[in-house]
């Protein structure tokens, strides 16, 4: 059964420090997504991707952030300059059609030390 | 506003029972909504969807139950299992024009089952 892979499941990095983390979607899929989950909280949006370009993102998702289809398999997600409050497990989404079901990945946990 | 909220934060269970997990949407525009399970450490796993269109649908051992009226979300599992020991989160979408499938989620609820 395909699906949704993430590397590495886990990073520590200093603060100011830039991150990237890589998932591979499920390979027929258009719809990219990334979502992160602070320790004890809920889910919530990132950024949605489609046709190489963002379609949306939430207020989460500052200048610090961008992602990038580098090739026709991976989708990543970089932080430019680590804060504190980037630690957290960030987990990449995709789907096959806009507003269908949405697989997960099993996430990076990214601590900022 | 933009919430999905859960009514009860953990669930006990015994071995065998049937489980029922709830959650409240705020925005009546929602017409898809997902139940997601998330084991310790592991991404958000599919379980089940519903469409707005609809107010029951069943897959194996789960039913998801919609009422609209009261934008009231339910899961019910029979014969709940250990493996079914996890936090359970709702989900929904709706279509904002170029919004392409933002889905908001629930708090969650830490179902566990004891033997």
């Amino acid at each position: 059964e395909p699906e949704v892979t993430q590397t590495p499941s886990h990073q520590v990095t200093q603060m100011g420090q830039e991150v990237i983390l890589r998932c591979v979607p499920i390979s027929n899929h258009l719809y990219f997504y990334w979502y992160r989950q602070i320790l004890g909280q809920k889910v919530e949006f990132l950024v949605s991707f489609y046709n190489n370009e963002i379609s949306e993102k939430s207020e989460i998702f500052d200048d610090q952030f961008s992602v990038e289809r580098p090739d026709g398999s991976n989708f990543t997600l970089k932080i430019r300059s680590t804060k504190l409050e980037d630690s957290a497990m960030y987990f990449c989404a995709s789907s096959n059609l806009a507003g269908e079901t949405q697989y997960f990945g099993p996430g990076t946990r990214l601590l900022v030390l | 506003g933009e919430s999905v909220g859960l009514h009860l934060p953990t669930l006990s269970v015994q071995e065998g029972d049937n489980s029922i997990i709830n959650c409240a949407y705020s925005n009546s525009a929602s017409d898809y909504f997902i139940w997601y399970k998330q084991e310790s450490g592991k991404g958000p796993q599919f379980i089940i969807d519903i469409r707005s269109n609809m107010d029951k649908r069943q897959g194996q051992r789960v039913t998801v139950l919609l009422n609209k009226t009261v934008k009231h979300l339910s899961l019910q599992i029979a014969a709940t299992q250990p493996g079914d020991s996890a936090v359970y989160f709702c989900a929904e979408n709706y279509d904002r024009g170029s919004t392409l499938g933002r889905l908001y989620f629930g708090r969650g609820t830490q179902l566990t089952v004891w033997p």
